[in-house]
């Protein structure tokens, strides 16, 4: 059973703090996403990291996937409270499906 | 709208009762999976079909839980004799062709309550 793990479980802070939350397995997945999911909705998805060491910006979020691809972490900078909610990393193997890990739930206070 | 559609999005049962739930995927998907949530966890996957077939059935519980996906209409994933263990958010995800489940697309969920 591939396992990720994510921390911290929880997390609050004020707006206009910097956070990094982690995603941490034992298994090389061949990639990984990042979703964000609010209340009451599905996840949607924010990014798909692939190659080793490989880092991805969207505004001002960071994505960095592991040299081995095992792990990876999410930076946001100068967070606003429309970053609230549960962020959920997804390692996906060539068997075709993706497993989670079971959230971060980021608060960010104004 | 041209995305993941499930519904209905809140269904009620009483133990032993049986619940349906609905997914249609968006156009061009041919992969449906389906995920449980429980309250600030993450999704735990269930089943993964494609047309007419099941792919990946590991995550289901051996009874009372099925899943089809039939060559017309919406994936189906029923549950039969509900318990009140069952209630949770089951989430449909489809995929696009290519690197089949690497890119998940999903609908609200249906916030299954078992009374």
């Amino acid at each position: 059973t591939q396992l990720l793990e994510q921390s911290p479980q929880f997390l609050s802070i004020q707006e206009g703090e910097n956070l990094t939350v982690y995603c941490n397995s034992s298994s090389v997945f061949s990639s990984l996403q990042w979703y964000r999911q609010e209340p009451g909705e599905g996840p949607v998805l924010l990014v798909t990291v692939v190659t080793g060491g490989e880092v991805k910006k969207l505004k001002r979020l960071t994505f960095q996937f592991g040299d081995a691809r095992k792990d990876s972490s999410l930076h946001i900078t100068a967070a606003q409270p429309g970053d609230t909610g549960l962020y959920l990393c997804a390692g996906h193997t060539n068997a075709g499906k993706s497993t989670f890990g079971d959230g971060t739930t980021l608060t960010v206070k104004p | 709208n041209a995305g993941v559609m499930q519904n209905p999005r809140h269904l009620v049962r009483r133990r032993g009762q049986e619940a349906r739930l609905r997914c249609s995927p968006m156009k061009g998907h041919s992969h449906v999976y389906w995920y449980r949530q429980l309250p600030e966890e993450g999704l735990k996957f269930m089943v993964y079909l494609q047309k007419e077939n099941i792919i990946d059935e590991s995550g289901m519980p051996k009874e009372r839980f099925s899943a089809e996906f039939p060559k017309e209409g919406p994936s189906i994933l029923r549950i039969q004799q509900v318990v009140r263990g069952d209630s949770a958010a089951y989430f449909c995800a489809s995929s696009p062709p290519g690197r089949v489940g690497e890119k998940l697309f999903f609908g609200s969920g249906t916030q299954l309550s078992v009374l």
